[in-house]
């Protein structure tokens, strides 16, 4: 499968506790995006970076969270301190220089108890 | 920043019907315009787009317009089947593009 994968799919963690998403793009994609998506709503940008560089960063999102791409291939995003509402599908996306057309990853489910 | 309308939420149509699905923008920077299909617990996978210097697309049984002066666009699917039923999402955007998706609307067809 040559498209955006991400790993785990599934995150199931307590309150107060740590968690690191990863996100491999499609491989000559140069731009990768994070998206957060909740029941019944659209998926709402977190974080954007083209190669190693992060472009841009919501302002809803909070300093819990933070997100590399080291080597301007995979990236990862990382939530510490997990609050119960940060319980939502993560989605990383990915296109290439030039055009606009982004591919999604099928997302991680995470679930704080 | 961009903001992005959707309606209807909720669109129940029978098989073979046409259904529309109609987005609004605030940026009149924005210039591309993606639709895109999520069918329940999968990704959302793109469908169709549109550019700015384009008034209407079309492929198959999917077509899309933009009006620019209006800052609307909409998605037409005709003759749907079952299998169209998903959440569909518009989305708009332009410069850097960081896309503003709409809430969804969930498109049901009955056999």
């Amino acid at each position: 499968d040559t498209g955006v994968s991400q790993d785990p799919r599934h995150k199931i963690t307590k309150r107060g506790q740590n968690v690191t998403f990863r996100c491999d793009p499609i491989s000559e994609h140069n731009r990768l995006y994070w998206y957060r998506q909740t029941l019944g709503q659209g998926p709402e940008f977190l974080t954007y970076f083209q190669n190693e560089a992060q472009l841009e960063k919501s302002r809803l999102l909070s300093d819990r969270f933070s997100a590399e791409r080291p080597k301007g291939s995979f990236s990862t995003l990382e939530i510490q301190r997990t609050e119960q509402g940060d319980s939502a599908m993560y989605l990383c996306a990915s296109r290439g220089g030039g055009a606009e057309t982004q591919y999604f990853g099928p997302g991680t489910r995470l679930l704080v108890l | 920043g961009e903001n992005v309308e959707q309606h209807p939420s909720t669109l129940s149509v029978q098989e073979g019907d046409s259904a529309v699905i109609k987005c609004t923008y605030s940026d009149s920077a924005s210039n591309y315009f993606p639709w895109y299909k999520q069918e329940l617990g999968k990704r959302p996978q793109l469908i169709i787009d549109i550019r700015s210097n384009v008034g209407e697309k079309k492929d198959q049984r999917i077509a899309v317009t933009l009006n620019k002066t209006a800052k609307h666009f909409s998605l037409h699917i005709t003759e749907t089947q079952p299998e169209d039923s998903a959440v569909y999402f518009c989305a708009g955007g332009g410069g850097s593009y960081i896309p503003t998706f709409g809430r969804g609307t969930s498109l049901i067809v009955h056999p």
